[in-house]
């Protein structure tokens, strides 16, 4: 049964903590994505890797931090850095970047609430 | 503010046909896509169309594409009340698969 999953469904976090949200899939896909979501608001890309030991920043990196050390998994740390964590957190998987490949499929996403 | 523009409600009966606007601003994008989000759900792939079509249909959905007004929308026909969800649109605007989302257009069937 292929797919994207994350975990954990809802994750609490206090104050000044680092948290890690996981992302696996097993689509055999190159390339992964982080995506924030807040209410009423379009998806904004976070973090981004097109293939493994490699990855970019997005639109809104600061206070987060990723590593893609294996094809299947894409693990997201919120910092303490990161000042309005609460959101909606999605990950995405493509089989590869252009020539038609670039369809992204979604995870069923981590909310992330602040103590 | 966004890229890509999108209404934020729209209210349909059952049965009806709903129809969900788009516009974008980057005439290079090669494929535009459509996803459905039920509440606490992750995003599901709808349909996409690629740059050089006009229409594509897949079953009760529709999807229109108007490259000189940049305007994209999605037709489901026979909306059912498991047709209510935010929709989003979706347009690639990069070579390595960035996608620029809309807001997302809150749609609600009502009996």
């Amino acid at each position: 049964d292929g797919g994207i999953t994350q975990s954990p469904k809802y994750l609490f976090r206090k104050e000044g903590q680092n948290v890690t949200l996981s992302c696996e899939q097993n689509l055999n896909h190159d390339a992964m994505y982080w995506y924030r979501q807040d209410p009423g608001q379009g998806l904004r890309l976070i973090y981004y890797s097109q293939i493994v030991n490699d990855f970019q920043k997005g639109d809104i990196a600061e206070g987060y931090s990723v590593s893609r050390e294996k094809k299947e998994s894409f693990p997201l740390t919120v910092t303490s850095a990161q000042k309005n964590p609460t959101a909606f957190y999605l990950c995405a998987s493509s089989p590869g970047t252009g020539g038609g490949a670039e369809t992204q499929y979604f995870g069923p996403g981590t909310r992330l609430l602040v103590l | 503010g966004e890229d890509v523009e999108q209404s934020l409600f729209l209210s349909v009966r059952e049965g009806d046909s709903s129809v969900i606007n788009c516009t974008y601003t980057d005439s290079s994008s090669t494929y535009l896509y459509w996803y459905k989000q039920e509440p606490g759900a992750g995003l599901q792939l709808l349909t996409y169309i690629f740059s050089n079509m006009d229409m594509k249909q897949d079953q009760r959905l529709t999807v229109l594409l108007n490259k000189k007004d940049k305007h994209l929308s999605l037709r489901i026909a026979d909306t059912q009340t498991g047709d209510s969800a935010i929709y989003f649109c979706a347009e690639l605007t990069d070579s390595w698969g960035k996608l620029q989302f809309g807001a997302g257009t809150q749609v609600v069937v009502t009996p």
